[in-house]
């Protein structure tokens, strides 16, 4: 059983250019939650994802918007990049409010 | 008042020694909660859920203390594979489902 997926592992964009990250979540699983990672932080709360609609969103500005498809599968859009949303960006799948499954992350560098 | 709130760490401990982290969280109407340790640039993963009645799990020793708002994580006879981060989480199952993350401790478990 394939557990969270997420691709690209390590991605480097320039200021200014848009960026899609990629989740599969857990088998069996139905939600999809995202987060953001700085250095010596713990994650922070993006959006989260439930039957193709976002049901929850953290304090993240518009800049940030996702989708799920039929299958469950997530990604993550970021406009505009910023200096600062250089981070690790994790997807943490789980079924309603159990425990949560993380992927190993997609490291963003914006230079 | 921060949703949830860890120590701040870092714990540096000697092998063998028993040590202790605590978390509050703002929102009373919280009803799961957990603990999940972060090994450096790597995902979290879930360590374990916290339960009313208390949870142990080997060496580690979980509580919940809902009138105070508070849980405690307790690692006994502490190994070197103990150093990580330890981030505790807190769903609020309203309507909808969101996750908080504490800012997590850093242990550092010395031979």
């Amino acid at each position: 059983d394939a557990g969270v997926t997420q691709s690209p592992t390590h991605l480097i964009k320039t200021r200014g250019q848009q960026v899609t990250l990629r989740c599969s979540p857990k088998s069996g699983h139905d939600t999809v939650s995202w987060y953001q990672q700085a250095l010596g932080q713990g994650p922070q709360f993006i959006f989260q994802y439930y039957e193709e609609e976002e049901r929850q969103r953290g304090n993240f500005p518009d800049r940030f918007s996702g989708h799920q498809f039929p299958n469950y599968s997530s990604e993550l859009n970021v406009n505009a990049l910023l200096l600062g949303d250089s981070a690790l960006y994790l997807c943490a799948s789980s079924l309603r409010a159990r425990e949560a499954f993380f992927g190993q992350g997609t490291r963003l560098t914006v230079v | 008042r921060k949703e949830v709130e860890q120590d701040p760490g870092p714990f540096n401990v000697p092998e063998g020694a028993t040590v202790a982290f605590n978390c509050t969280y703002s929102n009373s109407a919280s009803q799961s909660f957990f603990w999940y340790r972060q090994d450096c640039r790597k995902e979290p993963k879930l360590l374990m859920s916290v339960y009313s009645s208390g949870n142990e799990d080997g060496r580690f020793t979980a509580q919940l203390n809902r009138a105070s708002q508070y849980i405690s994580l307790l690692i006994r006879d502490s190994k070197l594979s103990d150093s990580a981060t330890y981030l505790c989480v807190v769903n609020s199952e309203t309507s909808y489902d969101k996750v908080i993350f504490g800012p997590g401790t850093s242990l550092s478990v010395i031979p």
